[in-house]
Parts: structure tokens; C-alpha cells; sequence
């Protein structure tokens, strides 16, 4: 059974631009999680998605980011016209449901360096 | 959620058992206590959670006081692969799931 897959592992990106973070879920699992570490820091949650809707957003900066979780495929993040601050190693989570002791499970993060 | 206080660091002595401490004194009665590492630069692991009744799985055992304001993660054969941060967290399940993250427990594990 796959775990969590993250895409891509590392990106580099200048200034500006748009930085597209994907994560599939395990198999089974239709709540995911965004979390985001800056250098030398803790995790930050950022949001929380249920297939085709946002449950939790309350970690996402007001601009530049978004989130989604079609119904089909992986769940995106995305960054527009990033800025050196973005730079920072992004975690996605996922869960089997969203009650009851339900335990997440991480993917192994993408590395977001922004020159 | 209610906050957690853990040591900042311990070492253990490779082979031995690593009894990691958590305080939770304001849990509430619906809330859980989960357990979480993160070796370096990796993605957090989950590892155990319970809500009253101690919990063992293959990683380790999660010993809960019977008033539920602290709990103890024992790793019952640390390896030098056991040397990562270990993070206690208390929450609800519900309609939000974010699990909050403190500062952890950095744990050494010496050859």
C-alpha cells in the first residue's frame, strides 16, 4: 500500500513565479492536509480539504496561495509570484476520515527554494 | 486544543528503553493525546494515539495517568534510527483536524 506521494521533491523557483506543489493521497484516504515548515521552525498547519471542498483554511496566507482537491487526482498547492519568504519544505498529509481517532499520515515533503 | 509541554532534549543510551514525558494538564475528556516524530528533514511519522487506556503498537506503548493530565511514549529498544524530534499533541477530531505542533522533544539516541 502506497503511502502519501509528493511531487515534485525539490523546485526551484525565481522570484515571481508560480510554484504548483501536488500531493496524492494514500489509497482509501479522502481528507488531506498542507503543512509548512521555514527553515529552523515547526510545522504550521495551513488547510485542511475533503474531496472538492475546502474544510479548514485558517493557516493559509490571504494572498497568493490556494489550495484544491478535485475529485479526481492529487491535491494541489499553489503559490503565485512567490517571493524568497515561500522558501520552505511543504507537507502534505492525508487522513481516512475526519472523525473519531483518525491518525494522519505524511508524504515525504517538497522543497520549495525560491531565488 | 490543549497545549502540551515536553521536554526540550533527552538522550538514551542505544538498546535501552526511551521514556519520552508529555503534560497535558487541561485536557479535556474528548480530546486524544497522538504522538508524532519527525527525523531529520523528513516528513512526520505518526505513532501511536490514545484516549484513556494505555495503547501499544509495533513502534511503542503510550502510558496515559488516570487523570489524563500527562502521558509517557516509551520506545521499548531505542536504535541510533530513533534519534529524531517527538511531538505530543492533544486535539479533538471533528470538523477541523490541523494538529498543532509545539517544540517536541528532541531525542538522542548514543551509541
Amino acid at each position: 500500500n502506497a503511502g502519501v506521494m509528493q511531487n515534485p521533491r525539490h523546485l526551484v523557483r525565481r522570484r515571481g513565479q508560480e510554484a504548483r506543489l501536488r500531493c496524492s493521497p494514500m489509497k482509501g484516504h479522502s481528507h488531506v492536509y498542507w503543512y509548512r515548515q521555514l527553515p529552523e521552525e515547526g510545522l504550521k498547519f495551513m488547510v485542511y480539504l475533503q474531496k472538492e471542498n475546502i474544510i479548514d483554511e485558517s493557516g493559509m496566507p490571504k494572498e497568493r496561495f490556494s489550495a484544491e482537491f478535485p475529485k479526481e487526482g492529487p491535491s494541489i498547492l499553489r503559490i503565485q509570484q512567490v517571493v524568497r519568504g515561500d522558501s520552505a519544505a511543504y507537507f502534505c498529509a492525508s487522513s481516512v476520515s475526519g472523525t473519531g481517532g483518525n491518525e494522519q499520515y505524511f508524504g515525504p515533503g517538497t522543497r520549495l527554494t525560491v531565488t | 486544543d490543549a497545549k502540551t509541554t515536553q521536554p526540550t532534549s533527552m538522550d538514551c543510551a542505544e538498546g535501552r528503553a526511551a521514556n519520552l514525558p508529555c503534560n497535558h494538564s487541561t485536557i479535556s475528556g474528548n480530546e486524544y493525546v497522538y504522538w508524532y516524530r519527525q527525523i531529520h528533514s523528513q516528513g512526520p511519522q505518526y505513532i501511536i494515539h490514545g484516549l484513556k487506556n494505555n495503547e501499544t503498537n509495533e513502534m511503542a506503548s503510550l502510558i496515559i495517568t488516570e487523570d489524563r493530565k500527562s502521558s509517557t511514549l516509551i520506545l521499548p529498544h531505542a536504535t541510533l534510527r530513533d534519534t529524531a524530534v517527538y511531538y505530543c499533541i492533544v486535539r479533538v477530531p471533528g470538523a477541523t483536524n490541523k494538529l498543532i505542533f509545539g517544540t517536541g522533544t528532541l531525542l538522542a539516541v548514543q551509541p
